[in-house]
């Protein structure tokens, strides 16, 4: 079945430090995929989205790309900042449903 | 803010007992989704709700159900509950059960059985 693999955190990174968080996925067909990111306590929020190969989704700095040659879509920000400080879920919408299906998410921790 | 509500916030309860959780989604959205978190298995999708019918069931146990009323709000429904079913529970909103819409979160309902 679909299935979505992200890289094992915490990620700990300093305030202006270069972010990638990898993300790859498993499906049929040409999904849509997703960024979600969750600050403490609170629920989730799309971050950005790309619905098909070489599209970018971009948001408040942070861009990933749709890369169906190598199954892939990538966070990354140039320059992170303390308050970026949460879990990000990289996210594939499954079958005519739309329902997500989730990676395990990443916590990434900004230090000032 | 999503446009999400849930209620209650909070729920703590006892093995064996039955709760209902409520999801009121965006106004103007027609699909509801409910999404369990816990540390074991990670963020996933139960069930979902296109305008009042039953869309997609994903892996949710015989012991929960769910549906969705006329006004669109939703419940789920957890009986017998196990130990294993405390987690965080989300509902989210779409504007559609089909095509690439946004899902909305709601702040979720934490569970927590004793």
């Amino acid at each position: 079945g679909d299935s979505v693999t992200q890289m094992e955190g915490p990620v700990t990174l300093s305030e202006e430090a270069f972010l990638t968080i990898n993300c790859t996925y498993t499906a049929t067909g040409y999904p849509s995929l997703f960024w979600y990111v969750q600050y403490p306590g609170e629920g989730l929020q799309l971050l950005l989205k790309a619905t098909k190969a070489d599209d970018k989704g971009s948001n408040k700095g942070f861009e990933a790309t749709y890369r169906k040659e190598t199954t892939s879509f990538h966070l990354e920000k140039g320059s992170v900042q303390v308050s970026d400080s949460a879990v990000y879920f990289c996210a594939l919408e499954s079958g005519a449903t739309n329902k997500l299906i989730f990676g395990t998410g990443t916590l990434l921790a900004v230090q000032p | 803010d999503s446009g999400v509500t849930q209620t209650p916030k909070h729920l703590i309860t006892a093995t064996g007992q039955r709760v209902t959780l409520r999801c009121s989604p965006r106004s103007g959205d027609l699909s509801v989704y409910w999404y369990q978190q816990s540390l074991d298995q990670g963020l996933q999708f139960l069930i979902q709700y296109y305008n009042g019918e039953e869309r997609a069931k994903g892996n949710i146990l015989e012991r929960f159900s769910a549906q969705q009323f006329p006004d669109l709000h939703s419940e789920l429904n957890l009986s017998s509950l196990e130990l294993g079913d405390s987690a965080l529970y989300f509902c989210a909103s779409s504007l559609a059960g089909a095509g690439t819409y946004e899902q909305y979160f709601g702040p979720g309902t934490r569970l927590t059985v004793t």
